[in-house]
């Protein structure tokens, strides 16, 4: 079963736009929900993660927002750049020692 | 420090043929998986192991095989591929605490086509 729902599947935004990508998990047993950013040809890498005992998260120009009773999480970049242009996976982490993706969503940032 | 490598970069195989899909690491990680991602599917993982010696089965395992022997290497075994491995693989390691995986470090991929 899919227990990472990620969406949209891909996003086009003008530079300086803030895209917004969305995910909902369904098991409440997770406790660590990172977001990974993955450039063609390369494997991804972690950009940022929120534990649920927080609503915010900011790092630079990327910030988490968190709801937990929701059970939804999303990205948010923003005064975004070109070279933000990448495939933005979430996952989800808790009890089981495994890492949980989503299916990724293809932002484009154009000029 | 290499981080996670990766051999073969680029694999071409016949449907029916076994080969070997090797990670290694130098971080001194406990904990490395093997993921598949395939279009519109993102990553799903095929195996994991939580340390040396002790392996577990992922999202899909079926036609793979993992040992880890030592900390450093994770191989990755096709038995006999099939057209529906065709994908690319990566390989990861990754700081743990208790059962949370945090921050995963991965490997540049390895491109699979089974023919």
């Amino acid at each position: 079963q899919q227990q990472v729902k990620q969406s949209p599947q891909s996003l086009i935004v003008q530079k300086g736009g803030i895209p917004i990508i969305n995910c909902a998990y369904e098991n409440t047993a997770f406790d660590y929900f990172p977001w990974y950013q993955q450039f063609p040809g390369k494997g991804p890498a972690l950009l940022i993660a929120i534990r649920p005992d927080v609503s915010e998260k900011k790092e630079g120009r990327f910030t988490i927002s968190f709801n937990k009773s929701a059970k939804q999480f999303s990205l948010h970049i923003m005064d975004s750049q070109p070279g933000d242009s990448a495939t933005y996976f979430c996952a989800v982490t808790g009890t089981a020692s495994k890492l949980t993706f989503g299916t990724g969503t293809r932002l484009q940032v154009t000029l | 420090n290499a981080g996670v490598t990766q051999t073969p970069k680029f694999q071409v195989l016949k449907t029916g043929q076994s080969m070997t899909l090797q990670c290694a690491q130098d971080m001194n990680h406990e904990y490395m998986s093997w993921y598949r991602q395939d279009p519109g599917m993102g990553l799903r993982l095929i195996h994991y192991s939580v340390g040396a010696g002790i392996t577990d089965q992922g999202e899909v395992p079926n036609g793979y095989n993992v040992s880890r022997s030592t900390t450093e290497d994770f191989p990755l075994r096709l038995l006999s591929a099939a057209p529906s491995q065709t994908s690319v693989y990566f390989c990861a390691s990754s700081v743990t605490g208790g059962t949370l995986v945090f921050e995963q470090f991965f490997g540049p991929g390895t491109r699979l086509t089974v023919l």
